[in-house]
């Protein structure tokens, strides 16, 4: 089964704080996405990546960052957190082989900036 | 015409009730099709994908209709175990995919 694995799961930062969230998949992906969710707002898309130290804006960048050093791993940089990024983030990575292009998702990370 | 629209419902019905869900699209270049279930504070979990021709998985059936730009998803003897948010999803033109805010399911008994 693939697997995409959000270290932090529910984390608590104050506004102005540095925060990094990490997300590792295991099939070799090339494709990887950083999304937020909001209650009547859907799954937004922040940034992508469809290969090592590539990097894509997505719909909502502003505010965030991403690294991508390593093929398994997309990082996800809120420079200066704000309160208007509390939300559950999650990570995505992308089967694109044969004619499958399956989106898989990491378990989320909930943030709240205080 | 937003991307990719859902009725937010949400639909309340009785276990073994059928239930449709249509979902549209506004890129007429989109090649792939999925709908994806996603349980209260859980991440979204691909459910089926959907092909041209119509697929069926158990009580899941899947349609596309490329003229008119829309999905459907229709589920028969509801269990009270599908109660979830259903997404559908639209590969876009660049590669990327592309979610709708989802119909929320709810099957009472």
């Amino acid at each position: 089964d693939v697997k995409v694995t959000q270290s932090s799961r529910y984390l608590v930062k104050r506004t102005g704080e540095k925060v990094f969230l990490e997300c590792v998949q295991d099939m070799d992906h090339e494709n990887m996405f950083w999304y937020r969710q909001d209650p009547g707002l859907g799954l937004r898309l922040i940034y992508f990546s469809y290969d090592v130290k590539m990097k894509e804006k997505g719909d909502i960048p502003e505010g965030y960052s991403v690294s991508r050093e390593k093929k398994e791993r997309f990082s996800l940089i809120l420079e200066s957190a704000s309160t208007n990024q509390t939300s559950m983030y999650l990570c995505a990575s992308r089967d694109t082989q044969g004619l499958k292009n399956t989106i898989y998702f990491g378990e989320g990370s909930w943030l709240t900036v205080v | 015409r937003k991307e990719v629209e859902q009725d937010p419902g949400p639909f309340n019905v009785p276990e073994g009730a059928t239930v449709a869900f249509n979902c549209t699209y506004s890129n007429s270049a989109s090649q792939s099709f999925f709908w994806y279930r996603q349980d209260c504070r859980k991440e979204p979990k691909l459910l089926m994908s959907v092909y041209s021709s119509g697929n069926e998985d158990g009580r899941f059936t899947a349609q596309l209709n490329r003229a008119s730009q829309y999905i459907s998803l229709l589920i028969r003897d509801s269990k009270l175990s599908d109660s979830a948010t259903y997404l559908c999803v639209v590969g876009g033109s660049q590669g990327n995919l592309i979610f709708g805010k989802g119909t929320k399911l709810s099957v009472k008994p």
